[in-house]
């Protein structure tokens, strides 16, 4: 069974740092480019990063360019999101996932349950 | 960047159709995926490509996409598919966009 539980979420200051962890499980994670999306409270999905196997490439939105950085540990089946200089519109609940294409370009089909993260003083 | 315009909502008498569509420029040229995402829930893929679905999704769930526009259709609706919908689509300079989402209220 295919399994991505998101950990690290929670109550930051602005300016303040986070690390999202994402634990996979169930398929060959090192074969897969992998994303995180987010949902601020009430709003829709908007796709903030997604990183190629084998950590080489990454790709960001641009409201979390030089602030957010994705990385990867394929030893570990692990995803992350390292948030810095976080923003109180940063509030959202962050899912990690699987994209189902080798190429990156494609659609998600497994999903996390979502970790939310809030910024506020 | 590449925009997907929803209509913020859809309502919908149990056993009929409901038809969501999805605007985006020339966005018939490109490969639409549909998301079903239930209140305190992750979305969950219901269409890709298109028109394929995922095993576990009822074949009431279908897809189509020319032009300017995709559509969802939700055939024989059931009070379960109240959801918000989301379509999502990779472009080469937006990189991965979804839709505004719509809710879909079962009547």
């Amino acid at each position: 069974e295919v399994q991505l539980v998101e950990s690290g979420g929670g109550l930051v200051q602005p300016g303040g740092s986070l690390r999202l962890s994402c634990a996979v499980s169930g398929f060959t994670f090192s074969s897969h480019w992998m994303t995180w999306v987010r949902q601020a409270p009430g709003k829709g999905l908007e796709w903030v990063a997604n990183i190629k196997q084998a950590g080489s490439e990454k790709y960001y939105v641009d409201s979390v360019k030089g602030r957010f950085t994705i990385s990867r540990d394929n030893t570990k089946n692990s995803l992350y999101l390292q948030m810095n200089s976080l923003r109180p519109e940063d509030t959202a609940v962050y899912y990690c996932a699987r994209d189902a294409l080798v190429a990156g370009t494609g659609y998600f089909d497994y999903w996390g349950q979502g970790a939310l993260v809030t910024v506020s003083s | 960047s590449y925009v997907l315009t929803q209509p913020p909502s859809v309502s919908v008498a149990p056993g009929k159709t409901a038809r969501i569509t999805c605007g985006g420029n020339n966005i018939g040229s490109k490969r639409v995926h549909w998301y079903q995402q239930k209140p305190g829930q992750a979305p969950v893929l219901v269409i890709y490509y298109d028109t394929d679905r995922p095993s576990g999704i009822p074949e009431r769930f279908s897809g189509s996409n020319s032009g300017n526009t995709a559509t969802l259709t939700i055939s024989r609706v059931e009070a379960g598919d109240e959801a918000d919908y989301y379509c999502q689509v990779w472009d080469n300079t937006s990189d991965h966009v979804f839709g505004t989402g719509t809710k879909v209220t079962v009547l």
